[in-house]
């Protein structure tokens, strides 16, 4: 089955500066590629999302990059505020199980 | 995803007991899920169903069980067979097995005392 790795586990940047987090997948045919942020004790929220068929998509200041052919992506929050700080879950599908395969999360923590 | 609902949001079970956890949703979505979360694991999947009277086993099914009798509703039962089932429990939701986002409801945190 699908294996999705997730770095850092943990995050802390200072308000303004940008976040990296990055997943890599394994299996080839996965094609869709969500990611989740998930305040303490409520429910994971989409944020963004990719298909296979883009490298890049941007909503505002965050944005998701796939490289298909090193099959890893990697989510990019920029100008960072204290309300980022979540925990953000990265997850992989595949067209045939319908099934989401996701990351470990990284905790971000941004200090005002 | 405020059309997802989980009910209730703390239980506490004793040792030997059954559990029902409910889940329904009124978005109209054919695909509906349950996963647990444990600290530092993510989300692991237990049982899908795609249509109703139709579930699937996910990666974590022993000492879980379900039923699909309407296409709004997805009780998880855990039974005592679940050797530990201390965690946080969310149902998700679909449109269809061609569409692949999914909603999650806002969770039940289930502790066994």
């Amino acid at each position: 089955g699908e294996n999705v790795e997730q770095h850092p586990s943990t995050l802390s940047v200072q308000e303004g500066d940008s976040a990296v987090i990055k997943c890599t997948y394994s299996d080839s045919a996965s094609n869709y590629f969500p990611w989740y942020k998930q305040e303490l004790g409520k429910r994971p929220q989409l944020i963004i999302d990719i298909r296979s068929n883009v490298g890049e998509k941007k909503d505002q200041r965050i944005a998701v990059t796939l490289n298909k052919t090193a099959k890893h992506f990697s989510l990019h929050i920029t100008e960072t505020q204290p309300e980022d700080s979540a925990v953000y879950f990265c997850a992989a599908s595949t067209n045939t199980g319908n099934q989401f395969y996701f990351g470990t999360g990284t905790s971000l923590t941004v200090i005002p | 995803d405020g059309g997802i609902t989980q009910s209730p949001k703390y239980l506490f079970r004793k040792e030997g007991q059954n559990v029902t956890l409910s889940c329904e949703q009124n978005l109209n979505h054919d695909a509906m899920y349950w996963y647990r979360q444990d600290p530092g694991q993510g989300l692991r999947l237990i049982y899908y169903s795609q249509i109703v009277n139709d579930f699937q086993k996910g990666d974590i099914a022993e000492g879980y069980s379900v039923s699909r009798e309407k296409k709004e509703s997805f009780p998880l039962t855990v039974t005592s067979a679940q050797k530990n089932p201390t965690a946080f429990y969310l149902c998700a939701s679909s449109r269809g097995p061609w569409v692949d986002t999914q909603y999650f409801g806002p969770g039940t945190r289930l502790t066994v005392l």
